[in-house]
Formats: C-alpha cells, structure tokens, sequence
C-alpha cells in the first residue's frame, strides 16, 4: 500500500493569512494527489484533483502542485469558511489511501 | 444533479453484519465513466477506503478489509450495496458512499452525506 502522510497535522491561522499544507507519498504517485475539505459532521468535499486542477466551484484562492512524492496545497488568503481538516488522497493505485488530516484553526 | 443517499440500521450487533445501501439519484448507475465507492471514518479519526465497484459488477476491495467485505449493485434500483461481515468495535465509523470520477483523475468528486454505524451489544 502507498502510505500518505501530511504535515503539519494541525496549524493555527488568522484570516487572510497564506496557508500552505504538504503531503508526501511513500513512492511516486506521478500527478494522482487529491485534496479534500471536511468540516464537522459533514462529508469529504474535494478541491483540488491531479495534483493541481481545481474543481468545479471552488474558490481560487486554494491551489495545488506537487507530483511525484511531494505536494502541496496553498491557501492565498484564508476566509472564514477555510477553518477545516484538509485530507490528502492518492488515486494512483488501489487500495486509494488518504493522509491523516491536517487541521486548519483559528489563531 | 447526482445526488448519493446511504441508508441502513445504525447499531449493529458484534459478530453480525453490517449492510448498507446507497441509492443514486438525479443520474444512472450505469453509466460506464464512474465506479462508486465506499469509505468509512471512525469517530475523530481519518478516512479509510473500503471498495469500489463498478455498473457491471467488478469489484476492487482494500485488501485489510477484503476477506469480510461485499459490494453489490442493482441497476434496477441504481443503488449499491455494502455488506461488511462479523463486525467489531473497531467497525464503528461514519460510512459514506462516494463516486470516484475518471474526469477527476479517479477522486471522489461527489459524497453522499454519511451514515453512522454504531458496533455495540
């Protein structure tokens, strides 16, 4: 299995601050890392596909890029509504594995 | 809009099985560009995929999971199902089923909203 793993697993920020989460996997994945947004008692809502494609509707401000072991997920300027756990996913080969989390919140 | 829908008991004995379904509205099952999946997150903790299956009946199980687990579908019904068998505490999570698209590089694009399935006697 591919381990995932995020760092850091939690941080504290002010709004409008730049956030910036990484995720490394334990053998080359190529471009297949995807970020995911959960906020409590909600489902998963995915941001960011294939490393750096953002999804449909979801605001600019969050990025991607990465590929092979190491990504990264960057929040120009946090909102109010970014205080979350952001999970990294690879989809590179079966069994898919998620990152542990990283908690985003406020200062 | 496709919309995902969990549904099924939410206590489950230990040494029973658990059996979930999720019923896809607002498109069809069948369609031959996505498979559907289940993942599951116990209480405070990360997320952990379970299997995928696709309208045809493959299936792609984790192997940590594999020999008690059980996907379906019923193109009938657009739904598919979720069997995990002689359960323990340790089962205890929110499942959720979800749909890994290949315009999306195979990531779950849409979830269903959870269900939580409590292991207790």
């Amino acid at each position: 299995d591919i381990q995932m793993t995020q760092s850091p697993s939690s941080l504290s920020a002010s709004v409008g601050d730049r956030v910036t989460i990484t995720c490394r996997a334990s053998q080359s994945i190529s471009s297949y890392l995807n970020w995911y947004q959960q906020k409590p008692g909600k489902a998963p809502k995915l941001l960011i596909y294939a490393a750096s494609s953002l999804q449909s509707g979801v605001p600019s401000r969050f990025s991607g890029s990465g590929s092979g072991t190491d990504f990264t997920l960057t929040i120009s300027s946090l909102q109010p509504e970014d205080f979350a756990t952001y999970y990294c996913q690879q989809s590179y080969s079966t069994p898919v594995t998620f990152g542990p989390g990283t908690k985003v919140d406020i200062k | 809009q496709l919309q995902l829908q969990e549904s099924g008991p939410g206590l489950v004995k230990p040494s029973e099985t658990l059996s979930l379904t999720c019923t896809v509205s607002g498109g069809s099952i069948s369609s031959s560009s996505y498979y559907w999946g289940w993942i599951r997150q116990p209480p405070g903790k990360g997320l952990e995929w379970i299997g995928s299956i696709y309208y045809s009946g493959s299936t792609y199980y984790n192997p940590s999971l594999k020999s008690r687990v059980t996907i379906s579908v019923d193109t009938s019904k657009n739904q598919f199902s979720l069997k995990l068998s002689s359960v323990t505490a340790a089962d205890t999570a929110v499942y959720y089923c979800a749909r890994p698209s290949m315009a999306t590089s195979d990531a779950f694009d849409i979830w269903g909203q959870g269900t939580m399935v409590t292991v207790s006697s």
